[in-house]
């Protein structure tokens, strides 16, 4: 079976820096994508890991350890409008599962 | 590029009523089409996953009867809810792949059955 596990909620300051982590169990495992969903709205592409280390896309960065089973999303320079929720998601052969997400809320 | 539009956006109707809903990917062929279903404050589970000019492969516990699920070309599937019930009211969303590229998501369905 698969797992992903993240926290449920996350609250930061606005121009703080915020990491989400997941841990994942997986039967097949091609890489580690992360989404962002507002309420309502339907999920959106932040980025991709396959390979261990760091990619950075302007204020967002991802990270991967395939050996620990584990990612984290980090955000920088917070700003309100990252209030959403944040869902790491193991991408297999074939498919996408989702974590439980995790709902940022960027406080003043 | 990679535009996945879904429709309806939003669907109210009365319980016993089959409701259809459309994923078209608008640049690029979807030779992979996913189907997710989200309930309030929950993550994204996915129902099945359509390849084009084949059947669909449902999830465990995910009823092929009543979400049937075409996908007869290689821009379109779509999702019916037969025979729906207060308790398939949900947000549903597809996404939609080519080979060896990322999942792009539609901007989702809400289903309401009174």
């Amino acid at each position: 079976g698969q797992s992903l596990e993240q926290p449920s909620e996350v609250t930061a300051v606005e121009g703080a820096i915020v990491q989400i982590n997941c841990t994942y169990q997986t039967s097949g495992f091609y890489g580690l994508s992360w989404y962002q969903q507002h309420d309502g709205g339907a999920p959106t592409f932040l980025s991709y890991n396959a390979l261990d280390g760091l990619e950075e896309t302007g204020r967002f960065s991802s990270f991967l350890s395939r050996s620990d089973s584990y990612g984290y999303l980090l955000l920088q320079e917070l700003q309100m409008k990252d209030s959403a929720s944040y869902f790491c998601a193991v991408t297999g052969a074939n498919n996408l599962f989702f974590g439980t997400g995790t709902r940022l809320t960027v406080i003043p | 590029g990679a535009v996945v539009s879904q429709h309806p956006s939003w669907v109210i109707c009365k319980s016993g009523t089959s409701v259809k809903i459309e994923c078209r990917s608008l640049d690029f062929q979807a030779t992979t089409m996913f189907w997710y279903r989200q309930f309030p404050k929950q993550s994204l589970m996915l129902m099945a996953t359509s390849n084009e000019g084949s059947k669909a492969t449902y999830e465990q516990g995910v009823e092929k009867d009543k979400f049937l699920i075409n996908h007869a070309s290689l821009t379109l599937s779509t999702l019916t809810v037969t025979s729906a019930h207060p308790e398939d009211s949900s947000f549903y969303i597809c996404s939609a792949r080519d080979k060896g590229e990322p999942q792009h998501f539609g901007d989702g369905t809400r289903l309401s059955i009174l």
